[in-house]
């Protein structure tokens, strides 16, 4: 079984749009959770961190955290084409960070 | 403020050649992280270090791969002799402290392809 699962999508909605990431995970201790957005070619930018029960707003996004279902997703409203990208869910357990393997968003103007 | 520089960008080497990867961290981060990341997968952790000890490093294929932090700040990863399924780029990230509350910062990465 896999530490962090996410689907790997691609996940297409149009302009405007609300845009719904999905990421379980396996180790019940898991203290921590964070979204980074990974460009093309580029290296990973921590976008979100959650840390308790609930939802967690900046901005265009929304991050939601229920760890009885072990269970943490990502919401971006009024997607922009800029949103293009993979969204990667990791999780930190015992100071060890563990990744999924992404989710590819595009957004169709 | 500065954030995570690595060098270099791009290597190209044969198999059984040896790399190695410099990284320097964001001023005043204490923890230092290595990961690899395959085409198609998310980043893996090879080693973790916490100014100039090393933290975690259960996942760094030792027989190949060493990495090293003097003096606890800037880093080298060096892989030898390397193989094919050692293409991916190696990132490397730092954060304030290993916290659970702490998020990690990534710098550009080297892309490495073994020939």
């Amino acid at each position: 079984q896999k530490e962090v699962e996410q689907n790997s999508g691609p996940l297409s909605v149009p302009e405007g749009a609300i845009a719904s990431l999905n990421c379980t995970y396996s180790d019940r201790g898991s203290q921590s959770f964070f979204w980074y957005r990974q460009y093309s070619g580029k290296s990973p930018e921590l976008i979100m961190s959650i840390y308790s029960n609930g939802d967690k707003e900046d901005g265009r996004f929304t991050a939601q955290l229920n760890k009885a279902s072990q269970y943490v997703s990502l919401l971006i409203r009024d997607s922009q084409p800029s949103d293009s990208a993979t969204y990667l869910c990791a999780v930190k357990s015992d100071y060890k960070l563990s990744f999924g393997a992404g989710t590819t968003v595009t957004v169709r103007a | 403020e500065a954030g995570v520089a690595q060098s270099p960008r791009y290597k190209i080497i044969e198999k059984r050649q040896s790399v190695a990867f410099w990284c320097n961290p964001i001023s005043g981060h204490a923890t230092l992280y290595w990961y690899q990341q395959i085409l198609g997968q998310g980043p893996k952790l090879l080693i973790q270090f916490q100014n100039n000890g090393v933290v975690d490093d259960s996942q760094l294929p030792k027989d190949r791969f060493s990495a090293e932090r003097l003096k606890g700040v800037d880093s080298t990863l060096k892989i030898q002799p390397a193989k094919l399924e050692d293409s991916a780029v190696y990132l490397c990230a730092s954060s304030l402290k290993p916290g659970p509350s702490s998020g990690q910062y990534f710098g550009p990465g080297t892309r490495l392809t073994v020939t």
